[in-house]
């Protein structure tokens, strides 16, 4: 069965600095890979997404994500993070036909000043 | 443009008793589903429609039944309320074409189940 692992609950880190989140993925064919976000009291927004082609996907907000099918990683980077960036940031990997989406457990990021 | 709509946005409920979601959205979208989120355990799948017509059950169906309305419309009931169902619901859209698979959601919806 598919499933998405966020190794961390939550990071902090300080505005200004660079971000990375983790993410890892089983499945069984080439996958179609996203990055959400949700601010609080909010419904997820998409960040980027991967299909296929170039493994390093540019989104919003200034988020990049690079996809490596050796590792099973999809990682979520942002060179320098603002404080506006606090929010929890969900994987998710669609499931072939692209009627199922199946999220990760979510990383909080915390931005201190 | 509204995208997707949820009412309501929060409800608390005594143990057994049931209640409606209601979800609309205005994209024109084919597939839409309810997700649960609950603390730790990102979101899963309650039911989805892929198209209208027609409903499937997701993770955890267990408790919930569905209705699509119309294309634009899909409520998720819950006939016997019980704590453990206490949680946000999410419900979202999509083409659900080969190309996207992108979800588009509404706001939430908080329910409380004592």
């Amino acid at each position: 069965a598919q499933s998405v692992t966020q190794p961390d609950i939550h990071i902090t880190v300080s505005e200004g600095a660079s971000l990375e989140l983790r993410c890892n993925y089983s499945y069984g064919a080439t996958p179609y890979l996203f990055w959400y976000v949700q601010s609080p009291g909010q419904g997820l927004q998409l960040l980027l997404k991967y299909f296929s082609g170039d493994t390093l996907v540019q989104g919003i907000k200034g988020f990049e994500a690079e996809f490596k099918r050796s590792q099973s990683s999809f990682n979520l980077r942002k060179p320098s993070v603002h404080w506006s960036d606090a929010a929890e940031y969900f994987c998710a990997v669609v499931h072939t036909g692209g009627f199922k989406t199946i999220f990760g457990a979510g990383t909080r990021l915390f931005v201190k000043a | 443009n509204a995208g997707v709509t949820q009412t309501p946005k929060f409800q608390v409920l005594k143990t057994g008793q049931s209640m409606t979601l209601q979800c609309a959205q205005d994209m024109n979208h084919n597939s839409m589903y309810w997700y649960r989120q609950d603390p730790g355990m990102g979101l899963r799948l309650i039911y989805y429609s892929a198209s209208e017509g027609t409903t499937d059950k997701g993770e955890v169906p267990n408790g919930y039944n569905v209705s699509r309305l119309n294309k634009r419309e899909f409520s998720l009931r819950l006939e016997s309320a019980a704590p453990s169902q206490t949680s946000v619901y999410f419900c979202a859209s999509s083409e659900a074409s080969m190309n996207t698979g992108e979800l588009f959601f509404g706001e939430g919806s908080r329910l409380t189940v004592l």
